[in-house]
């Protein structure tokens, strides 16, 4: 069964940093592309951040970049978030996804998500 | 505030038919990228639906189709069963914030 599992949810205070890590297993992780998804509960899913098969391109949400950095190990079949400078808003449930495309960026969708883990900011 | 916006919720008897749909922008929608739609139950991991606008993965569904006309698209459910109750979302992309998602539906089944 091809299924990711996201560990590394945690209470942080603001300002500080954490690192979530996603594994993957049931598929040939080195081929997809892995995205980081997060959702408010209450609220709607935001896009955070995305890496190719090989890392060589990244891109992230305007809402996180220079302070989030996403990586992938492909010996491993893991892809990570690294979050620093934490914000009340980016308290959420953090979802793993993989990625799929018919061809282009405006045809990508994710196909495979894990159950979210979660992070709590406080004050 | 969502680049997609769909209605907070719908709802509908067992049996009847409910569509949920999806505005966006002519950055997003409206640039002729696809959409997709994902079923997300308290607990569980987002479900995708539909694919590239149209299409159903294997094991969702002929009940389940969707479709998309200038800025807009929609998602329609027919034969409402009560394991259709949850949280419903579209996907697109925008050209100014990479990938976008609506706000979410939340459909009861009376």
């Amino acid at each position: 069964e091809e299924q990711v599992e996201e560990s590394g949810g945690d209470v942080v205070q603001r300002g500080g940093s954490l690192r979530l890590s996603c594994a993957a297993s049931g598929f040939d992780f080195s081929i997809y592309s892995m995205n980081w998804v997060r959702q408010v509960p209450g609220k709607g899913l935001e896009w955070v951040a995305y890496i190719s098969d090989s890392a060589s391109t990244i891109y992230y949400a305007e809402s996180v970049k220079g302070r989030f950095t996403i990586s992938r190990d492909n010996t491993e079949s893991s892809v990570f978030l690294q979050m620093k400078s934490l914000r009340a808003e980016d308290a959420a449930v953090y979802h793993c996804a993989r990625g799929a495309t018919n061809g282009w960026y405006g045809g990508y969708y994710m196909d495979v998500w894990g159950k979210g883990t979660p992070v709590i900011v406080s004050s | 505030q969502s680049v997609l916006t769909q209605p907070p919720s719908v709802s509908g008897a067992p049996g009847q038919r409910v569509t949920i749909s999806c505005n966006g922008t002519s950055s997003s929608i409206g640039a002729g990228y696809d959409v997709h739609w994902y079923k997300k139950s308290p607990g569980k991991a987002p479900k995708l639906l539909i694919y590239v606008t149209t299409n159903r993965p294997s094991g969702v569904p002929d009940r389940f189709s969707a479709s998309k006309s200038g800025t807009s698209a929609s998602l329609a459910i027919t034969g409402l069963q009560a394991e259709d109750e949850g949280d419903y979302f579209c996907q697109s992309y925008d050209s100014k914030f990479f990938w976008v998602f609506g706000g979410g539906t939340k459909l009861t089944v009376l």
